[in-house]
């Protein structure tokens, strides 16, 4: 069992749509989450950190449930420009400061 | 500023072979991580380097080695290359050993024939 699982998608949306993605993790001890986008053939790069209280960034809203081992994302009035891979992230203390990634969400965002 | 930077972009290698992956890290960072992403799917860990010494370590086999230089730059070996082995190589940095954000570089894409 993979420690970080999320749905691969596609998820095709018009724009203007609000789409919402979901992971789990299985390590109770991970300490810190992310989400990370990856656009085709480039590196990732942190989209924003993922805290219990929930935390948003203008169309961007990250929710942690700890005692689910659930990790969510929410986007707004999806743009064009949002169309990329959504990679959840966990971090793996016992291994130096590695981060789990997940497998990725692939997001279309259609005119 | 400059970012992270890796080298070669991209690598043919043909099985048995060996090979170095070079990352240098953003100016003032001390942590090198690499991690190694096969097509669809996510980055997986391979090391973590904190001031020249080894502090994290993937489940990769022993045919994968790294260190960390006196400047912070880092390589990545890999021997006996298997088709396998073919994947995009990912390093990052960030500034100490417990710090969440790490930056990546644009990776090195390797082709095992």
């Amino acid at each position: 069992r993979k420690e970080v699982e999320q749905d691969p998608g596609p998820f095709n949306v018009p724009e203007g749509a609000t789409v919402a993605f979901n992971c789990t993790y299985s390590n109770s001890a991970s300490q810190s989450f992310f989400w990370y986008r990856q656009d085709c053939r480039k590196e990732p790069k942190l989209l924003m950190s993922v805290y219990s209280s929930g935390n948003e960034d203008g169309r961007f809203t990250a929710q942690l449930n700890r005692a689910s081992q659930y990790i969510s994302l929410l986007i707004r009035d999806s743009k064009l420009s949002d169309s990329a891979t959504y990679l959840c992230v966990a971090t793996n203390s016992n291994s130096g400061y590695a981060l789990n990634f997940g497998k990725g969400t692939s997001l279309l965002v259609t005119p | 500023d400059a970012g992270v930077t890796q080298s070669p972009t991209h690598l043919i290698k043909t099985r048995g072979q060996q090979v170095t992956l070079r990352c240098s890290p953003i100016s003032g960072h001390k942590s090198v991580s690499w991690y190694q992403q096969v097509l669809g799917q996510g980055p997986q860990f391979i090391f973590q380097y904190y001031e020249k010494e080894e502090r994290g370590r993937g489940n990769f086999p022993d045919r994968f080695s790294a260190r960390q230089f006196p400047n912070y730059s880092s390589e990545l070996n890999v021997n006996a290359l298997l088709l396998g082995d073919s994947a995009l190589y990912l390093c990052a940095s960030t500034w100490g050993r417990g710090d969440e954000k790490l930056f990546f570089g644009s990776g090195t894409q390797l082709s095992v024939l």
